[in-house]
């Protein structure tokens, strides 16, 4: 069953603003990914955080994640329009176990 | 890095017809696969969980006869829509896992359109 929840759902910026995602889930997990999937692709995979970490960088994209609230966030700094994408956070239970994917959050970058 | 191959890319079919969709892990070894589904601005929602050797683990509500899975090696596992139908359109993508506490890699998915 879907355990992540996204918000917002959609999300519209002009480049160079940061784009904030958040996402809630209901269960213990092992680890939290965040994914990208452009319009009719696949999902690109962007940043996985352990239970155990809090927060993470990647270029541009810093993930923190809360266990005591059941929460992580996406930053994406400085976005550009080719970040244009819907963006998902994935939990799994355990190591090797299938993903339970949020509903997502679609995000507009307008030049 | 890990790279995860899907194909076809799209098929367009007439009802009654089945389609085979094929994913391989191009520079690794996957034990386990998942495949999931997709619908127009929704989210991913697991169908099943496929492990080399042995039969899938399919989610309730996911009808076995349905949706084949077949995982005869290490890099391929292949889901079979059996005799589709428009309610089968779908995007179909799965994804293998390489080991360790990695990230699962996703294939560039199958768009089915059953006519």
């Amino acid at each position: 069953s879907q355990q992540g929840e996204e918000d917002p759902q959609a999300l519209s910026i002009q480049e160079g603003e940061n784009a904030t995602m958040n996402c809630s889930y209901k269960t213990s997990i092992n680890n939290l990914q965040w994914y990208r999937q452009n319009s009719g692709r696949g999902l690109v995979h962007l940043i996985l955080i352990r239970s155990n970490e809090r927060e993470k960088h990647s270029g541009r994209l810093r993930v923190t994640l809360d266990t005591s609230k059941k929460s992580s966030s996406l930053l994406i700094t400085a976005s550009r329009a080719a970040d244009t994408a819907s963006y998902f956070c994935a939990t799994d239970a355990a190591t090797g176990y299938a993903l339970n994917f949020g509903k997502g959050t679609s995000l507009l970058v307008t030049p | 890095g890990a790279v995860v191959s899907q194909h076809p890319s799209r098929v367009i079919c007439k009802s009654g017809t089945s389609v085979k969709i094929e994913c391989r892990s191009l520079d690794f070894q996957a034990t386990t696969m998942f495949w999931y589904r997709q619908f127009p601005k929704k989210s991913l929602m697991l169908m099943a969980t496929s492990n080399e050797g042995s039969k899938a683990t399919y989610e309730q509500g996911v009808e076995k006869d349905k949706f084949l899975i077949n995982h005869a090696s290490l890099t391929l596992s292949t889901l079979t829509v059996t005799s589709a139908h428009p309610e089968d359109s779908s995007f179909y993508i799965c994804s293998a896992y390489t080991g360790g506490n990695q990230p699962q890699h996703f294939g560039d998915g199958t768009r089915l359109s059953i006519l």
